[in-house]
């Protein structure tokens, strides 16, 4: 049991690109979700996805487009890449749509370098 | 209270010291209140979850209470190991997201 899988753990961007963070669970969740770790501040939610097909936007979901095609993938995309992309992704998931009351897995993270 | 907020910012006790800290959130629109651990270099992991005004939870030596009408909760850690040492987040829900805050960064000296 893999839990939550992110890929890369590591990557550097110059402005510009584009590219995909690739969030995959094995848990059969119903509820994915994808975070970013700014310093200072708090674990903020940029999409997230109720169920395959159903995904919604967070508090930061500018610059960023997710898709739902199965119930383990979740990948997040960068279309074009900006240094306030700077930041650590998490994906999370969770059990169940009732999210509130079963609490996530998080992946290990995906430290992202737009220069 | 616009947010999540938590106190202190840091925390350094000594092995032994039994400690708490605090998480103040709005108490409107409020479904649940999760606590998580984050040791460094690893992922966050889920300690409570906490959705009744009054909801006490305990894990071994680490426990955290629930006031929903005031806003607030806290997380209680008896006899301070240095494997306590972490950042404890706490994340009110409000339906389908979460409101994470800043956490407290626990440091437990030998």
């Amino acid at each position: 049991n893999a839990g939550v899988t992110q890929t890369p753990k590591f990557q550097v961007l110059k402005t510009g690109q584009s590219m995909t963070l690739q969030c995959a669970q094995d848990m059969n969740h119903e509820y994915m979700s994808w975070y970013r770790q700014d310093p200072g501040m708090g674990l903020r939610l940029i999409h997230y996805s109720v169920g395959a097909g159903i995904t919604d936007q967070g508090e930061v979901p500018n610059g960023y487009n997710v898709s739902r095609s199965t119930t383990e993938d979740f990948p997040l995309r960068l279309l074009s890449a900006a240094p306030s992309q700077t930041s650590v992704y998490f994906c999370a998931s969770s059990i169940s749509t009732g999210v509130a009351y079963y609490g996530y897995t998080f992946g290990s993270g995906t430290r992202l370098t737009v220069v | 209270i616009l947010n999540v907020e938590q106190s202190p910012q840091s925390l350094h006790v000594q092995e032994g010291d039994s400690t708490n800290f605090t998480c103040s959130f709005p108490s409107s629109n409020f479904y649940a209140l999760h606590w998580y651990r984050w040791e460094t270099a690893k992922s966050p992991e889920a300690l409570f979850v906490m959705t009744l005004n009054g909801d006490e939870k305990k894990k071994g030596r680490i426990s955290a209470t629930l006031n929903t009408k005031e806003g607030y909760s806290y997380l209680y850690i008896k006899g301070s190991q240095p494997e306590d040492s972490a950042t404890y987040l706490c994340a009110r829900n409000t339906g389908n997201q979460f409101y994470f805050g800043t956490g407290t960064s626990l440091t437990v000296i030998p």
